[in-house]
């Protein structure tokens, strides 16, 4: 594998469910993303790891958790969501060299359906 | 309020000319500027940046051309392919503690007819 992979590609699930999105990066980076796509709205970040600690989380509802354990592997576990939650999710990586700007990788996405 | 926002949501243009993305934002502390490009059922691929100490940066077909005083950025690709097709995003940030953090635009989308 190479780049950054996500999985599953689709997934929907009952406002009831638990369930966990996976995203790996084969790039060596040392950061990590979280994204929401809403039809027709920008790219909304999410949550962002560097170097396996969260610095920055959006303001996002606690019905999503982050997890990060390691460089190379980030989760979002999804719970008691809302329908108005579904929408394209996306992982990206860079490499965060504190006040220098890379760019971001992005893997495909998943497409979650709440029902 | 969206910082950075791209007006037109689509464009259609002829294979072979010249296709102008365009992309405006209000905080002046962003000094990088980035464009992505995504096709269906694939996640958004980085295509070019600029910094702000530039007003123009060019890669192949690619040019980006930034208007500090503005506040505004284009994307021209000539010539324009086929393969051109697919939805553009301009993305800000600001060096210096954001580790990372992009504002991104709506996204703008490209179909060139051959």
């Amino acid at each position: 594998e190479t780049g950054v992979t996500q999985t599953p590609r689709h997934l929907v699930m009952g406002m009831t469910n638990k369930k966990s999105l996976k995203c790996e990066q084969h790039l060596g980076h040392n950061a990590m993303y979280w994204y929401k796509q809403s039809a027709k709205k920008p790219l909304e970040l999410m949550f962002v790891y560097s170097l396996e600690e969260r610095v920055e989380n959006n303001s996002v509802p606690s019905r999503f958790s982050p997890e990060c354990p390691n460089s190379s592997h980030l989760f979002l576990h999804l719970h008691t969501l809302q329908p108005e939650d579904s929408a394209l999710y996306l992982c990206a990586s860079s490499q965060d060299f504190g006040d220098l700007i890379y760019e971001q990788y992005f893997g495909p996405g998943t497409r979650l359906t709440v029902t | 309020d969206q910082q950075v926002k791209q007006n037109s949501p689509s464009l259609s243009v002829q294979e072979g000319r010249i296709s102008i993305l365009n992309c405006d934002y209000t905080n002046s502390m962003f000094d990088y500027f980035l464009w992505y490009k995504k096709y269906p059922a694939e996640g958004p691929t980085f295509l070019i940046s600029i910094s702000s100490i530039k007003d123009k940066n060019e890669d192949g077909r690619f040019t980006v051309f930034l208007n500090k005083s503005a506040k505004h950025l284009s994307l021209h690709i000539v010539p324009s392919q086929p393969g051109d097709s697919a939805v553009y995003f301009c993305a800000a940030s600001s060096l210096g503690g954001n580790t990372g953090k992009l504002i991104f635009g709506q996204g703008t989308t490209l179909q060139v007819k051959p």
